[in-house]
């Protein structure tokens, strides 16, 4: 059984360019859902989709958007990137979209 | 919307003390999960609660979930250096729509000095 997986593991912007962050869900999984965590907080809920639909939004503005794939893998996009989005970006997959969700080892994007 | 509040937030003990960690929340919980994490890592599940005067035990790490399922406990006996890390709370709840989201507390730094 294949874990979560997430790429890449570090990246550097600057603001204003745009990233795609990428996760591949755990084998048999169909939902992903993705968080932010800053520095020294706790993960923050960006959006969920179940089934290739987005299945609800945290408190996100439109630039964070994502795509889920066939094979259920999810991508995150952030456009028009800002200093504060500097953070550490977790994917988590689930067996449906109520379920134990299993964590990647995160992304640490870091905006100059 | 769901707050969780987790106390204390930062732990050092020494190695073999026994600890607490406390997750508080604002609303009743509907499933309460608990999970650690290494600085920068991913988060790792240890354990999720759903009934109220639950409790459960993975090795020497126990959690319990009060009868009013508003708080739970993260309970380490005989720590180790391997307990060392971020210890998270989270509620799951389901909104409107049926979707699940993960509100998660602030974290908890478990440091164990040798």
């Amino acid at each position: 059984e294949t874990g979560v997986t997430q790429s890449p593991t570090h990246l550097i912007k600057t603001r204003g360019q745009q990233v795609t962050l990428r996760c591949s869900s755990q084998s048999g999984h169909n939902t992903v859902s993705w968080y932010q965590q800053a520095l020294g907080q706790g993960p923050q809920f960006i959006f969920q989709y179940y089934r290739e639909e987005e299945n609800g939004r945290g408190n996100f503005p439109p630039r964070f958007s994502g795509l889920q794939f066939p094979n259920y893998s999810s991508e995150l996009n952030v456009n028009a990137l800002e200093l504060d989005d500097s953070a550490l970006y977790l994917c988590a997959s689930s067996l449906e979209s109520v379920g134990e969700q299993y964590f990647g080892p995160g992304t640490r994007l870091t905006v100059t | 919307s769901q707050e969780l509040e987790q106390s204390p937030q930062s732990l050092i003990v020494q190695e073999g003390k026994n600890l607490t960690i406390n997750c508080t929340s604002s609303k009743t919980l509907y499933g309460l999960y608990w999970y650690k994490q290494k600085y920068g890592e991913g988060l790792i599940f240890l354990m999720m609660l759903q009934k109220g005067g639950e409790e459960k035990s993975h090795e020497k790490i126990t959690a319990k979930l009060d009868e009013k399922k508003q708080q739970s406990s993260l309970h380490i006996t005989a720590s180790q250096p391997s307990h060392a890390g971020i210890y998270l709370c989270g509620a799951g709840a389901l909104d409107s729509g049926g979707y699940q989201k993960v509100t998660f507390g602030t974290g908890t730094k478990l440091q164990v000095i040798p």
